[in-house]
């Protein structure tokens, strides 16, 4: 089956504390992975994705296939960066599975 | 270019009634997919079309059925509708590239209350 796993609901942490916001998926094969971001009164868009590995907005996402997993960390969280944040993998019919996304709060 | 726009925004039905959900998509763009997005589930897989051809379907009753136009214009419908139907319904569209890149554009959705 393929599936994308986030075990946390609620993230929060301080303005400056490091941030990892979970993500696991279940898929046979090479697996493309994405995370996507909603921040208050805004559409759902995409952050970043595991091809290219890229940093955006001093988040990052590395691809572990052994533990199969797709982790969004960032070293020190801003207030800016509360919202909720889906993980997402590419199936093998090319639609995007979407996990049930964590919400992040920064407190000051 | 403009958005992803979706329409009616918010809309309040009884059980049993049927609604309809517009999708417009960014000029260009010829797949549009839908999920319906609710607190507990995250968003769900609804459909997606490309060229007016169902090209993906999720695991959903057939009370829920959209369709394409030429112009990838998109609707969906529900019929017989249920409590549990109540949630935001948001649709994405995607180009060519997208499509590759995995980048979806999605609309704001359009809330619908089911009393």
């Amino acid at each position: 089956a393929q599936r994308v796993t986030q075990p946390e609901k609620l993230l929060s942490v301080f303005k400056g504390a490091p941030v990892e916001l979970k993500c696991n998926y279940s898929y046979s094969g090479s697996p493309e992975l994405f995370w996507y971001v909603q921040y208050s009164r805004q559409r759902l868009q995409l952050l970043l994705r595991h091809i290219s590995r890229e940093s955006i907005k001093g988040f990052t996402a590395d691809l572990n296939k052994g533990e199969t997993s797709f982790h969004l960390k960032k070293p020190f969280a801003q207030e800016e960066d509360s919202a909720m944040y889906y993980c997402a993998l590419k199936s093998n019919t090319d639609k995007l599975i979407f996990g049930t996304g964590t919400r992040l709060q920064v407190f000051p | 270019k403009a958005g992803v726009t979706q329409t009616p925004r918010y809309l309040i039905k009884t059980r049993g009634q049927q609604v309809t959900l517009s999708c417009s998509p960014i000029s260009g763009h010829r797949s549009v997919s839908w999920y319906q997005q609710t607190p507990g589930q995250g968003l769900q897989f609804l459909f997606e079309y490309f060229s007016e051809t169902q090209r993906n379907k999720g695991n959903f009753p057939g009370r829920f059925s959209g369709r394409q136009f030429s112009n990838s214009r998109s609707e969906m419908n529900v019929s017989t509708l249920e409590l549990g139907d109540s949630a935001l319904y948001l649709c994405a569209s995607t180009g060519i590239t997208g499509a590759r890149s995995g980048e979806l554009f999605f609309g704001e959705g359009s809330r619908l209350t089911v009393l």
